[in-house]
């Protein structure tokens, strides 16, 4: 089945610092891609999604670009603030095509906590 | 806007307790998933249903039971609870494959 590998973190940042976190994966054919956002006490909330190769995600000032290159697909946003402070979680289709039922496989999380 | 609820959110059981965690949601999703999060781990699937009446087991299943006798409703049964089952339960629905999952606030248990 398709596998993802997420940075391990924690990631500490300060205000309006630049924010990059890595997600690679292996997969069969080209599956949709998804990052995910937990905010503290929270459920998870689907952030952004590229659904093929060269896509770009975008949601909140959060962007992901879909690399069949290097089977990446990682998270980068400018400008981070106080409230960008959660855990980002990248999923991917456990199987290729229309086997998966819309299960999903996750990385382990990234925490990231940003201070003023 | 209710999206997915789930019930309760806060457990303790004592070993060998049985419980039912809710799951409900008013989207009219024909996926349904229960997954479970343990400190550092992600998110392992426990079971699925792809519709009313169709359910099947995830990576993790041992020791639960489900049942899905509506499109809006997937309970999580567990029979006899185990330390090991001490987790944050979420809930989480998807209108096909490929549109992603809108997840409830999850219900967090503790075994003791």
């Amino acid at each position: 089945g398709n596998s993802v590998t997420q940075m391990e973190g924690p990631v500490t940042l300060s205000e309006e610092a630049f924010l990059t976190i890595n997600c690679t994966y292996t997969a069969t054919g080209y599956p949709s891609l998804f990052w995910y956002v937990q905010y503290p006490g929270e459920g998870l909330q689907l952030l952004l999604k590229a659904t093929k190769a060269d896509d770009k995600g975008s949601n909140k000032g959060f962007e992901a670009t879909y690399r069949k290159e290097t089977t990446s697909f990682h998270l980068e946003k400018g400008s981070v603030q106080v409230s960008d402070s959660a855990v980002y979680f990248c999923a991917l289709p456990v199987n290729a095509g229309g086997t998966s039922y819309g299960k999903l496989t996750f990385g382990q999380g990234t925490i990231l906590t940003v201070h003023p | 806007n209710a999206g997915v609820t789930q019930t309760p959110k806060f457990r303790i059981l004592k070993i060998g307790q049985s419980m039912t965690l809710q799951c409900t949601q008013d989207m009219n999703h024909n996926y349904m998933y229960w997954y479970r999060q343990d400190p550092g781990m992600g998110l392992k699937l426990i079971y699925y249903s792809v519709g009313a009446g169709i359910t099947d087991k995830g990576e993790v299943p041992n020791g639960y039971n489900v049942s899905r006798s509506t499109t809006e409703d997937f309970p999580l049964r567990l029979e006899l609870a185990a330390p090991s089952q001490t987790s944050v339960y979420f809930c989480a629905s998807s209108r096909d494959q490929g549109y992603g999952y809108t997840f409830g606030s999850g219900t967090r248990l503790t075994v003791v």
